[in-house]
């Protein structure tokens, strides 16, 4: 079975510092791999995705990350933070394994950017 | 304008009562999905559907059922609400032809039983 965990409930970055945000999973077949983010009052969008190729994905909004299968993580990084990166962000993995491609999402991670 | 909607966008309702959460995709996506997120459980899989005809359970379906009425509309129903279903639910689609690779959520509606 597939399973993510992200560690960090909560982040707080000041602004312009580092974003990392944890993501680590289990699978049993080569993993595609997502994360979202959720603004406040919103839903959820696409930040970026890895499937197969390479391993260092960039997405929206200057956020990359980068699949480590020695690691089994797929990280989320942004080099400096805004005030406008505040949200919670949720990695996934896609259970293709069964073909049925359902998402199995980790617990989410709330980021705070201080001023 | 939106590609997934969901009606109601709030809603406050009363224990044993029955309600109907709707959803509509203007994507032409094959598959839909039903979603719900409590606060530090992330969002868990209630239904999903693969076309009209095809439906399947997810990881937390008692005390829900759906319809696919169409393949652009995919209703989530709670026949007798209960107070630990008070949650924000959210709605998903996916395209075949993509893999079925991403899902696209729709905004959500934010339920509170009583």
């Amino acid at each position: 079975a597939q399973s993510v965990t992200q560690l960090g409930s909560h982040v707080s970055v000041s602004e312009g510092a580092l974003v990392l945000l944890r993501c680590n999973y289990s699978s049993s077949v080569p993993p595609y791999l997502f994360w979202y983010v959720q603004y406040p009052n919103q839903g959820l969008q696409l930040l970026l995705k890895y499937t197969t190729g390479a391993t260092l994905v960039k997405g929206i909004n200057g956020f990359e990350a980068e699949f480590k299968k020695s690691e089994t993580s797929f990280h989320l990084t942004k080099p400096s933070a805004h005030m406008s990166d505040a949200a919670e962000y949720f990695c996934a993995v896609s259970d293709q394994g069964s073909g049925t491609y359902k998402y199995i999402f980790g617990t989410g991670t709330r980021l705070k950017v201080l001023a | 304008d939106a590609d997934v909607t969901q009606t109601p966008r709030n809603r406050i309702t009363k224990t044993g009562k029955r309600i109907m959460l709707e959803c509509s995709q203007t994507k032409g996506h094959d598959r839909m999905y039903w979603y719900r997120q409590d606060p530090g459980l992330g969002l868990r899989l209630i239904y999903y559907s693969f076309d009209v005809k095809d439906i399947n359970k997810g990881e937390i379906s008692d005390g829900y059922s759906v319809s696919r009425q169409a393949q652009a509309k995919f209703s989530l129903s709670l026949e007798s609400a209960i107070p630990n279903q008070t949650a924000l639910y959210f709605c998903a689609t996916s395209d075949l032809a993509d893999g079925a690779i991403t899902q696209y959520f729709g905004p959500g509606t934010r339920l509170l039983v009583l």
